[in-house]
């Protein structure tokens, strides 16, 4: 099982850009790196996906160096509503681990 | 397009019953999820499905039935429960294996 390690909590300011870094050493070969955000009493929400390099979309940037046993998601200029717990999932189906994630508090 | 939902929002049980929880998807996934999340924790696999009439255990089976005998439906059993399954439980459909999961709005469920 590809178990990850994140920090359990980030504070930041709005405006500010935060990154959560993420380490998963025993990545296989095929895995995905996946992040997820989740607000109090909601499911999770998708945020990003990557295998390696980078990967941007509207919301969020994914960081992944050659070894790919880290992985950064990078939140550009972070608002109020960003406050929230977010995870990193590597692996398929049933090997999918979620942890405890980090909880992001966003000051105004 | 609805999305996943689970039915019922909130159940409050007592110990050795049972009762089944719902999640329908339309968004014709074959993969379908139950998760259960306990207070500031993270979600734990309790079972998946890669497709209608097949299930598979995930972390924390025990104690909990599924059935996927329609495509579109993931359906969680409790046959006697708990104070232990006292949790909040997600669930979730994606296309692809490790693909983006979709979750619903969760079940809270409390059993005395």
């Amino acid at each position: 099982l590809a178990k990850t390690t994140q920090p359990i909590s980030m504070d930041s300011y709005e405006g500010q850009e935060v990154n959560i870094t993420c380490s998963h050493n025993n990545i296989a070969t095929n895995d995905y790196i996946t992040w997820y955000q989740q607000f109090p009493s909601q499911g999770p929400r998708f945020i990003i996906q990557g295998y390696k390099t980078k990967v941007t979309n509207e919301v969020a940037s994914l960081f992944i160096p050659a070894d790919r046993k880290s992985s950064t998601l990078s939140l550009p200029r972070v608002s109020l509503s960003d406050t929230a717990v977010y995870y990193c999932l590597v692996g398929e189906a049933d090997k999918l681990i979620f942890g405890t994630g980090t909880r992001l508090q966003v000051f105004p | 397009n609805a999305g996943v939902t689970q039915t019922p929002k909130f159940r409050v049980l007592k110990t050795g019953q049972s009762m089944t929880l719902l999640c329908a998807q339309d968004m014709n996934h074959e993969y379908m999820y139950w998760y259960r999340q306990d207070p500031g924790m993270g979600l734990r696999l309790i079972h998946y499905s890669v497709g209608e009439g097949t299930t598979a255990k995930g972390e924390v089976p025990d104690g909990y039935n599924v059935s996927r005998l329609k495509k579109q439906n993931f359906l969680l059993g409790l046959e006697s429960a708990a104070p232990s399954q006292t949790s909040v439980y997600f669930c979730a459909s994606s296309y692809l294996t490790g693909g983006e999961q979709f979750f619903g709005p969760g079940t809270r469920l409390t059993v005395l």
